[in-house]
């Protein structure tokens, strides 16, 4: 059984780098056809997708966050990872790794404040 | 963007009730779609893929439907553990997105 985890802070001031990191277990994160993706949602609203990652390394970003974001893939610890800089307050959401289009981590809080 | 709307945005129903949520794109997705199910402080479970693909696990009381530009997610004889929000999503193009949800609450 395939199963996802975040991890990363909690707390981001404004204007700085938020990151976090999705761990797979029960699966390699390189095997062919495989998409990763991130999707946040703020309190209370909606979910955004917010970018993906295929195993061969191939990203796609929602242009509305492209300028800030980065997402990667580390094979060796089979991981990947997402880096979104000049955070705001708009950016404080429930942030979700996910396996398109079946597996789902538990999600994780990142609120930004200072 | 594709624009995904939903409806209704909330649907009260009793337990034993069948149920139908809509999902319309704004252009031909294909049967690009899929569906979720989110319970308060839980994350989405993914419930349809292709429009009309269960996944592992998912009872055959869900059932979806579409093409294009209409779709609908079906659940019969629904049970107290059922009540939640329902999003469909499009990944036909970047960027993908989502329904405003559908709260179903028990009448």
């Amino acid at each position: 059984q395939l199963q996802l985890q975040e991890s990363g802070p909690g707390l981001v001031k404004p204007s700085e780098t938020l990151s976090l990191t999705c761990t797979v277990s029960g699966g390699s994160i390189s095997s062919s056809s495989q998409y990763w993706g991130w999707i946040r949602q703020p309190p209370g609203k909606g979910l955004e997708w917010i970018g993906g990652i295929y195993y061969s390394g191939s990203t796609y970003y929602n242009p509305s966050l492209k300028s800030r974001l980065t997402i990667s893939l580390d094979t060796s610890k089979n991981q990947f990872s997402l880096k979104l800089s000049s955070v705001t307050a708009a950016d404080t959401a429930v942030y979700y790794c996910v396996r398109w289009v079946d597996y789902w981590g538990q999600g994780t809080l990142v609120t930004v404040s200072s | 963007d594709i624009q995904m709307t939903q409806s209704p945005s909330s649907l009260s129903a009793s337990v034993g009730d069948r149920v139908t949520i809509t999902c319309r794109a704004s252009q031909g997705i294909s049967n690009y779609l899929a569906w979720f199910q989110q319970k308060p402080g839980k994350a989405p479970k993914s419930l349809i893929y292709a429009a009309s693909i269960l996944q592992s696990g998912v009872p055959s009381k869900f059932s979806g439907s579409g093409s294009g530009t209409d779709f609908t997610l079906t659940i019969s004889s629904l049970q107290p553990e059922e009540f939640a929000t329902y999003y469909c999503q499009q990944y036909k193009s970047y960027p993908y997105t989502f329904g405003q949800g559908t709260k179903l609450e028990i009448k």
